[in-house]
């Protein structure tokens, strides 16, 4: 079955604009997390949404934002961007609350310029 | 706070050799426990995971990890290396009943051919 898919899988900012990154889970897995992946700080945790709800939020400013859709898609939104931004952004899908475990997409590359 | 500590940051092994990456995290409640492992140019996956009962684990390609109550810990293992293990090692925790799995640092992992 197709894996957790990330769009886009690169892309490219100013500062002070905003994006918006899309993330499509494993079919029937109902929750999705978000996390920041950058060299110095490793795996930093945004967000967990199940069944269309935010669960938790790690501890990133409110520029920061994300939803659940019904059919598990997943959208997250960085509103005024810094430099500080610029990181890989990873998608998690698990079939319940991820405490079995996450299946990770891609990620998608920001680069805030 | 919940938090995991990985105690190495770089660990470089020539092939046939054991390895043991050490894991600790902090919350003091009932915790699942897992091992992701990155390989170069592909996404993060699922190694193992340790949600109860026997505490020594199994997962692929050859790795076990051993959940120590008493010690907060669950070190990784495998008997002897090769150089397709050479990737970066993540371990991570969630508290049952919470939403958030969080991550240690990462531990690189280069095995000499």
């Amino acid at each position: 079955k197709a894996g957790v898919t990330q769009t886009p899988r690169y892309l490219i900012k100013t500062r002070g604009q905003q994006v918006t990154l899309s993330c499509s889970p494993i079919s029937g897995h109902r929750s999705v997390s978000w996390y920041q992946q950058t060299p110095g700080q490793g795996l930093q945790f945004l967000f967990e949404y199940f069944s269309e709800t935010q669960r938790n939020k790690g501890n990133f400013p409110g520029r920061f934002s994300g939803r659940q859709f019904s059919n598990s898609r997943s959208e997250m939104n960085v509103s005024t961007l810094e430099l500080g931004d610029s990181a890989l952004y990873l998608c998690a899908s698990s079939p319940s609350t991820g405490g079995s475990g996450y299946t990770f997409g891609s990620g998608t590359r920001l680069t805030v310029v | 706070a919940q938090s995991v500590s990985q105690h190495n940051h770089h660990v470089i092994l020539s092939e046939a050799a054991s390895l043991e990456l050490g894991c600790n995290y902090s919350y003091g409640g009932t915790v699942n426990l897992f091992w992701y492992v990155q390989y170069p140019g592909q996404h993060l996956q699922l190694l193992l995971k340790y949600f109860s009962g026997d505490p020594l684990v199994k997962g692929i390609k050859g790795f076990e990890a051993e959940f120590i109550k008493s010690k907060f810990s669950f070190n990784l293992r495998k008997p002897s290396v090769q150089w397709s293990d050479t990737a970066e090692y993540f371990c991570a925790t969630r508290n049952t009943g919470g939403f958030k799995t969080i991550f240690g640092a990462g531990t690189r992992l280069f095995v000499k051919a």
